[in-house]
């Protein structure tokens, strides 16, 4: 139990559509991250949101994008679903600073078809 | 990624000792995570290294050498429940929590 939670677990979307994800932090948590994991890889990081603000950002495109709120909670949104995207998408928590263990949820699969 | 490097799959039989190695590109290198992953769930933080020599906890202990750009996880007395993906990350960033992982090395326990 990390106390970082996230919904839905799994979703089935198609092709084109729209997807937005969601994520609670652990308490105290004001950084958050997004990774995605594609079967049989590691995971790679998408963006971080420190105090609402994106402070970091992977080699992802403009339609992955997120949201960070004044409770530290976040979205990851995807837009212009396609198949590729088909992955499980960990959202991970950290107070901050070097050193400190970052936690990650349970995740979200995503299904695009 | 920053070419962290682990094996793909590892084989060992229950009660022995397995070591899973992971390279990585020293450059910037700002800490090291190990993390346990079950086929279908979330990583479990398992260690943290960021100066060289040994962290241990339990059955578990992780070794690094900042110099050599390396990195081992030492699994003692194994357990079936120990099968699962263990991935090796890095930090390259001061503060921050964006990790570079490598692929994961299966490890398989037999009885």
């Amino acid at each position: 139990e990390t106390g970082v939670t996230q919904s839905p677990t799994h979703l089935i979307k198609t092709r084109g559509q729209q997807v937005t994800l969601r994520c609670s932090s652990q308490s105290g948590h004001n950084t958050v991250s997004w990774y995605q994991q594609a079967l049989g890889q590691g995971p790679q990081f998408i963006f971080q949101y420190y105090r609402e603000e994106e402070n970091g950002r992977g080699n992802f495109p403009p339609r992955f994008s997120g949201l960070q709120f004044p409770n530290y909670s976040s979205e990851l949104n995807v837009n212009a679903l396609e198949l590729d995207d088909s992955a499980l998408y960990l959202c991970a928590s950290t107070s901050g600073g070097s050193g400190n263990t970052i936690y990650f949820g349970e995740g979200s699969w995503l299904t695009v078809v | 990624g920053q070419n962290i490097d682990q094996p793909t799959e590892m084989t060992a039989t229950e009660g022995a000792i397995v070591q899973i190695n992971c390279t990585y590109q020293t450059s910037g290198f700002n800490g090291l995570f190990w993390y346990q992953q079950h086929a279908g769930e979330a990583p479990t933080f398992l260690s943290y290294n960021v100066l060289d020599g040994l962290e241990e906890k339990g059955r578990f202990s992780s070794f690094l050498s900042r110099s050599k750009g390396y990195s081992y996880l030492l699994l003692k007395e194994l357990q079936m429940k120990d099968s699962a993906s263990y991935l090796c990350a890095v930090s390259y960033q001061t503060g921050a929590n964006n990790l570079f992982f490598g692929t994961g090395t299966r490890l398989t326990v037999i009885p």
